[in-house]
């Protein structure tokens, strides 16, 4: 079957540019999460999403992070005014219903920020 | 904080040894998560540890969990060159309510014939 899909798989651009990252979670699958991997900080929560419920934002590094999920489904995590300290790889993970459960990754989205 | 803490990071190994890696973690959770990661890929759910004594085995990879230590270990029996990867564990932030992972910076395993 169909696995958690990213895209784009990689994206450059310039300082200061809005980016917006895609994730389509395995159907049926109500928890959503988007972490960030890079080679200073390793695999950083970003967010999570449960069904209707409000998200857990708690892992966002700033305010120019932001995500929504619509129709508890695709998701969108998007990063405004980007800095070259945002350049990493941002995995977005779906599973069932959340804790307790393997989360299946996505391939990732490589942002570099020139 | 909740804190991960795997050992070693790095690993060099000869085909057909045995090794353990290690996972400390610094609050309570009954839930462990272990993950693999190939160069350029995305991670691979390997095991999920849902409880004290929990010990899982797959192939030549074995976890096991003891969550009053706080200390998972992934042990590699007769290793082969398939098994290189950069191996994680995590742990749920919230002691299991959520799923938020809290990851290990990674074990890079490289098996030498």
């Amino acid at each position: 079957g169909a696995g958690v899909s990213q895209s784009p798989s990689n994206k450059v651009t310039e300082k200061g540019k809005d980016v917006e990252l895609r994730c389509d979670p395995i159907s049926g699958h109500t928890a959503l999460y988007w972490y960030r991997q890079s080679l200073g900080q390793g695999l950083e929560f970003l967010i999570y999403f449960q069904g209707n419920s409000a998200p857990d934002k708690s892992g966002l590094p700033s305010d120019r992070f932001s995500a929504e999920r619509t129709g508890g489904s695709v998701s969108t995590l998007t990063i405004q005014r980007t800095q070259q300290e945002d350049s990493a790889v941002y995995l977005c993970a779906s599973s069932p219903w959340g804790g307790g459960q393997p989360q299946h990754f996505g391939d990732g989205t490589r942002l570099s920020i020139l | 904080e909740l804190k991960v803490e795997q050992n070693p990071l790095f690993l060099s190994m000869q085909e057909g040894k045995n090794y353990t890696i290690y996972c400390n973690y610094s609050t309570t959770s009954d839930r462990l998560y272990w993950y693999r990661q190939d160069p350029g890929k995305s991670l691979e759910s390997l095991f999920v540890l849902l409880s004290n004594g929990a010990v899982k085995q797959e192939g030549r990879l074995m976890a096991s969990l003891d969550t009053k230590a706080r200390l998972s270990t992934l042990h590699i029996t007769a290793a082969v060159h398939d098994l290189s990867a950069t191996y994680f564990c995590a742990v749920d932030s919230y002691g299991g309510s959520q799923g938020n992972l809290i990851f290990g910076k990674g074990t890079k395993l490289s098996v030498k014939p």
